[in-house]
């Protein structure tokens, strides 16, 4: 089946530990974006990457990373710099065009600091 | 920072009424989009709007852009008890997609 694959759907972090988030495609997209959500939020941009090898950061991209080494694959790391990382994280992908990146989102992964 | 504003934050109508909910931005767009959200799941693409388009249409959804106003609205028609979910905007600047904080819309049976 195509689409978007996050792992893993429940993860528990202790304070002052990275965790990394993974996200794959095949799709065969170009773009892929990591958000954030609050419960009860909006959505908030943490990186995005047009191309492999590139990224940009998004609004709120302090105390995260992210790498782009596989057009497939857009890991998403969760440093101990992020004070309040609890929350919900979608991984997502466009195809790009000129009439406008149409998202195709993952089914999210939940990231509890205990 | 957030790029749209959906209103109302909440919506609550009888199975069959039409709801309407709006967004506004802030900067000028290439496309804005909107979703749809089932509590705890990734979001959904409903429909695209470019920018030099005013409506569009599918099934029973209807949207209207006026970038004069920089604001879209989104109409749901003879709703459904299954239409329950948030409702975001997203707009396009350069690949750089950002969502609104939706609209959180409840069908009464």
């Amino acid at each position: 089946d195509g689409g978007i694959t996050q792992s893993p759907k429940y993860l528990f972090r202790k304070e002052g530990q990275n965790v990394t988030l993974s996200c794959e495609q095949n799709l065969n997209h170009d773009a892929m974006y990591w958000y954030r959500q609050d419960p009860g939020q909006g959505l908030r941009l943490i990186y995005y990457s047009q191309i492999v090898n590139d990224f940009q950061k998004g609004d709120i991209a302090e105390g995260y990373s992210v790498s782009r080494e596989k057009k497939e694959s857009f890991p998403l790391t969760v440093t101990s710099a992020q004070k309040n990382p609890t929350a919900f994280y979608l991984c997502a992908s466009a195809r790009s065009s000129t009439s406008g990146n149409t998202i195709y989102f993952g089914e999210g992964s939940w990231l509890t600091v205990v | 920072s957030q790029q749209g504003e959906e209103d109302p934050q909440a919506l609550s109508i009888q199975e069959g009424e039409n709801a309407t909910m709006n967004c506004s931005y802030k900067t000028s767009i290439n496309n804005l989009q909107w979703y749809r959200q089932n509590s705890g799941r990734g979001l959904v693409h409903l429909i695209l709007i470019r920018s030099n388009e005013r409506e569009k249409h599918s099934g029973r959804l209807r949207v209207t852009l006026d970038t004069s106003k920089k604001s879209s609205s989104l109409l749901i028609t003879a709703s459904r008890a299954a239409d329950t979910a948030s409702y975001f905007c997203a707009t396009d600047i350069n690949q750089k997609v950002t969502f609104g904080t939706g609209t959180k819309l409840q069908v009464i049976p």
